[in-house]
């Protein structure tokens, strides 16, 4: 299966609430993205976590790294209807030569107004 | 300065055809992605450069797919005898460097490509 596995595949809350999206990987990464995507084109990069840290904030966005547990959560603080997009977790694989990126199937986010 | 771009936005091609799909990466980026996204998928990786070598075509599909990036800059994504099953959407990305696995990767709108 494929590594950066997202959950939970959709999610769906009112404009002003939290959203949390969590993502799964399984090798040993020298670091984590988090991308939005709207409407199934040109992915947007939103932060960039590396494996020796251990959260790191952007505006709305926090993002948390559990190496040990090979898990990440993106927290969108606040939310609003422009946050509506898919969000996609990608790995760094240690493993693998250069920055190939490996990505989950993505959380789509709905936020309603 | 201007970010990644990929032409053509859409391609609607015939089974059998051929077909190139341009990417522009942003000036000075000496590294070059190419993935491939299915509908309610994740991207997958296709191929990524470093200057104008391929140093790592692991995932390219099969011999019918290619691609070229002759002076390191513009790269060409090249598939030969169109399937259905090529239909995605085919994204390029370009990062400052490759050897750090810290940089990020910035991605161009891409380009859809419908095999009838």
């Amino acid at each position: 299966s494929q590594q950066g596995e997202e959950d939970p595949q959709a999610l769906s809350i009112q404009e002003g609430e939290n959203a949390t999206m969590n993502c799964s990987y399984k090798t040993s990464i020298n670091n984590l993205q988090w991308y939005r995507q709207n409407s199934g084109r040109g992915l947007v990069h939103l932060i960039l976590i590396r494996s020796n840290e251990r959260e790191k904030h952007s505006g709305r966005l926090r993002v948390t790294l559990d190496t040990s547990k090979k898990s990440s959560s993106l927290l969108i603080t606040a939310s609003r209807a422009a946050d509506t997009a898919s969000y996609f977790c990608a790995t760094d694989d240690r493993k693998s030569h250069g920055s190939r990126l490996t990505f989950g199937e993505g959380t789509q986010l709905t936020v309603n107004p | 300065g201007a970010g990644v771009s990929q032409t053509p936005s859409n391609k609607v091609t015939e089974k059998g055809k051929y077909v190139e799909l341009r990417c522009d990466p942003i000036s000075g980026h000496t590294a070059l992605y190419w993935y491939r996204q299915s509908l309610g998928q994740g991207p997958e990786f296709l191929i990524y450069f470093q200057g104008t070598g391929a140093a790592d075509d692991s995932g390219l599909p099969n011999d019918r797919f290619f691609a070229v990036r002759p002076e390191g800059s513009v790269s060409t994504l090249k598939i030969q005898r169109t399937e259905r099953g090529d239909s995605a959407v085919y994204l390029c990305a370009s990062s400052l460097s490759w050897s750090t696995g810290t940089d990020t990767q910035y991605f161009g709108p891409g380009t859809r490509l419908t095999v009838l």
